[in-house]
């Protein structure tokens, strides 16, 4: 009975390389949703997936990141160019229904940018 | 812009002692979720509340759902160390499928 699955749960990057984050719903949860969370502060809504369609994408920044949910594997955040301000906790949540109904996360990947 | 407000923002009680944690918002949720979060991990759901008026018990844990679906609490009885973390309301908002989270309450239970 596996949980939502992140990987890597730790990543160092130097400023300007790419970081790709991973993370694979619970078991029969087609709804994807990704937040950041930065030290001392909450958690923010960045994009809202499902299988092969970007559903609400309005708190992901404008530049630089993107997010994917394919039809096969898992669903990528991914960040070009990283800059210091990207250090934060990503945290992945699914859900089964198309509501804000229950959402369970994952574990989170802390991405460090040096 | 839609918030979930929580109070107090840190709490510090000794074992034993009994708190409460409000969660508020001037705007309808269809639902209300309670999660906890312990540092380097996820949050982790405690409840789901849907009905106006609904009150769901947790072992020493009693949440409640305000009758207007605007607010909620949760209440803890007989506080453990083991209580510990970071407390998060979250709720989607009617009308819309997007989750937003409260400000968070972190509790701190001395043994």
């Amino acid at each position: 009975n596996a949980g939502v699955m992140q990987n890597p749960r730790h990543l160092v990057r130097r400023r300007g390389q790419e970081a790709r984050l991973r993370c694979s719903p619970m078991k029969g949860h087609s709804h994807v949703y990704w937040y950041r969370q930065l030290p001392e502060e909450g958690l923010k809504f960045m994009v809202y997936l499902q299988k092969e369609n970007i559903i609400d994408e309005s708190g992901m920044p404008k530049e630089r990141f993107s997010a994917e949910f394919p039809k096969e594997g898992p669903s990528i955040l991914r960040i070009q160019q990283v800059v210091r301000g990207d250090s934060a906790a990503y945290f992945c949540a699914s859900s089964r229904r198309a509501e804000p109904y229950e959402q369970y996360f994952g574990p989170g990947t802390r991405l460090t940018v040096t | 812009t839609q918030l979930l407000e929580q109070s107090p923002q840190f709490l510090s009680i000794q074992e034993g002692e009994n708190l409460t944690v409000y969660c508020n918002s001037s705007s309808v949720f269809s639902s209300l979720q309670w999660y906890r979060q312990e540092p380097g991990e996820g949050p982790v759901l405690l409840v789901t509340v849907v009905t106006g008026g609904e009150v769901k018990k947790l072992k020493r844990l009693t949440f409640q759902f305000g009758d207007a679906r605007k607010d909620s609490s949760l209440h803890i009885t007989a506080a453990q160390p083991g209580d510990t973390g970071l407390y998060l309301c979250a709720g989607g908002p009617s009308g819309t499928y997007k989750y937003i989270f409260g400000t968070g309450t972190r509790l701190k239970v001395l043994a």
